[in-house]
Order: C-alpha cells, then sequence, then structure tokens
C-alpha cells in the first residue's frame, strides 16, 4: 500500500540553524501539508500546499519557515533559524483531494533544538 | 480559536471489553470531522471522515457516529482487543478547507 514517508526520523540541531524536513507525499495525491506536535500538546497545523503554492498556512507558519516541492516528489519544510520552541514532531501528510477526504500522514520527524 | 476536545484523555479496558470515547468540536461553520488511530511511532491512520449529521461509520469493531448540531462524535470500539491499544484522534475540518484542527485525543490501553 502506498505511504508518506519522511526522513529523517530524528533530527538534533544546534538553536540557530537552519533544517530542512523531507516528505515523499503519496504519488497521485495532490494537496501536500505540514503538521507539528509539542510535546504533550495538540497537534497543530502549519500549512497546505497545492498546485505548488501555499493555499492556507497558521500564525505559526511566519518568516522562518517554507515549503517547496523542487521536484515533484519530494515536499520539504525549511526552517531557517531554528529556536528552542520549535523542538516538536513535524508531520507530513498528503490527499488525493481537499474537503472532507481522508489525509495520509507520514511517521513523523522528532525535531530536537538544543 | 477552535476548541476540539475529547475525552477521556486516557483509558484502561481489560480485552473484550467495549468502550466508546468523545470528540466535541464546534457546531458552527462545520465541512467535516476526521478519526484517526495513532500507534507510537506510528503514522496516523485515518479511520473515518464524516460530513452529514447523523452519520454513522463502521469499520470492522470501530464505530462513529456524528451531531453536527450539538458539536459531538462518538468513537465506538466492540470487543476490544490489544492490538486496538493507541490514541484516536478528532480532527474538525471548517468550511471545506485544508486544516484540520485537532483534540488532545483519547489513549486507550487494552489489557489481555
Amino acid at each position: 500500500e502506498p505511504e508518506v514517508t519522511q526522513t529523517p526520523s530524528h533530527q538534533v540541531t544546534q538553536m540557530g540553524q537552519e533544517v530542512i524536513l523531507r516528505c515523499v507525499p503519496i504519488s497521485n495525491h495532490l494537496y501536500f501539508y505540514w503538521y507539528r506536535q509539542i510535546l504533550g500538546q495538540k497537534v497543530e497545523f502549519l500549512v497546505s500546499f497545492y498546485n505548488n503554492e501555499i493555499s492556507e498556512k497558521s500564525e505559526i507558519f511566519d518568516d522562518q519557515f517554507s515549503v517547496e516541492r523542487p521536484d515533484g516528489s519530494n515536499f520539504t519544510l525549511k526552517i531557517r533559524s531554528t529556536k528552542l520552541e520549535d523542538s516538536a514532531m513535524y508531520f507530513c501528510a498528503s490527499g488525493l483531494d481537499s474537503g472532507g477526504e481522508k489525509l495520509f500522514f507520514g511517521s513523523g520527524t522528532q525535531l530536537s533544538v538544543l | 480559536i477552535l476548541n476540539v476536545e475529547q475525552s477521556p484523555q486516557s483509558l484502561h479496558v481489560q480485552e473484550g471489553d467495549s468502550t466508546n470515547f468523545t470528540c466535541s468540536f464546534p457546531s458552527s461553520n462545520f465541512y467535516a470531522l476526521h478519526w484517526y488511530r495513532w500507534e507510537t511511532a506510528k503514522s496516523p491512520e485515518a479511520l473515518f471522515v464524516m460530513t452529514l449529521n447523523g452519520d454513522e461509520k463502521k469499520k470492522g469493531r470501530i464505530s462513529a457516529t456524528l451531531n453536527t448540531k450539538e458539536g459531538y462524535s462518538y468513537l465506538y470500539i466492540k470487543g476490544s482487543q490489544p492490538e486496538d491499544s493507541a490514541t484516536y484522534l478528532c480532527a474538525f475540518e471548517r468550511d471545506a478547507g485544508n486544516m484540520l484542527t485537532f483534540g488532545g485525543g483519547t489513549r486507550l490501553m487494552v489489557k489481555p
């Protein structure tokens, strides 16, 4: 069965460093998302992406964050200058359509900012 | 800020017990309610997406109901098995948008 894959599974970085989290969505899906879960908190929406542009983003997704689909298969989340509070599990998800459709999630990247 | 709440936070049951938990969500601007099952170290897996008031969905021993007017959904597991142990997440989708607002989850542990 097709699945969303994320790499790396764990990433440790120093505060102020740039990180890129990578995702390969399911190949025929058109809608792509990043969510995150800070330890002990709810899963939070970051951004949605369709047709090579951001369709919606949350307040969390400030100028330090960016997303890209560079080659038609990968979908990346970049954090330009990491802060301690960026430490979280980051999930990529993809969907075939928007509005009332199941999302397919990856198993996450645990980001630790020291 | 959208408020999506789940109860209980955690639940311990014996194998064979039936159980249910609740998700409450805003009753305005409703588009869909999602349920996901999330096992430790794995990907959250979609169980159901419900869009209509009164919807009932079933997958094996797991079923869900939806009341959009009062803003709640129940998830039922009949005859719990140890492999049902997981965190069950609900998520509210507003206005046919892409953004899901998640509840805090119910962590279910089924003892053999």
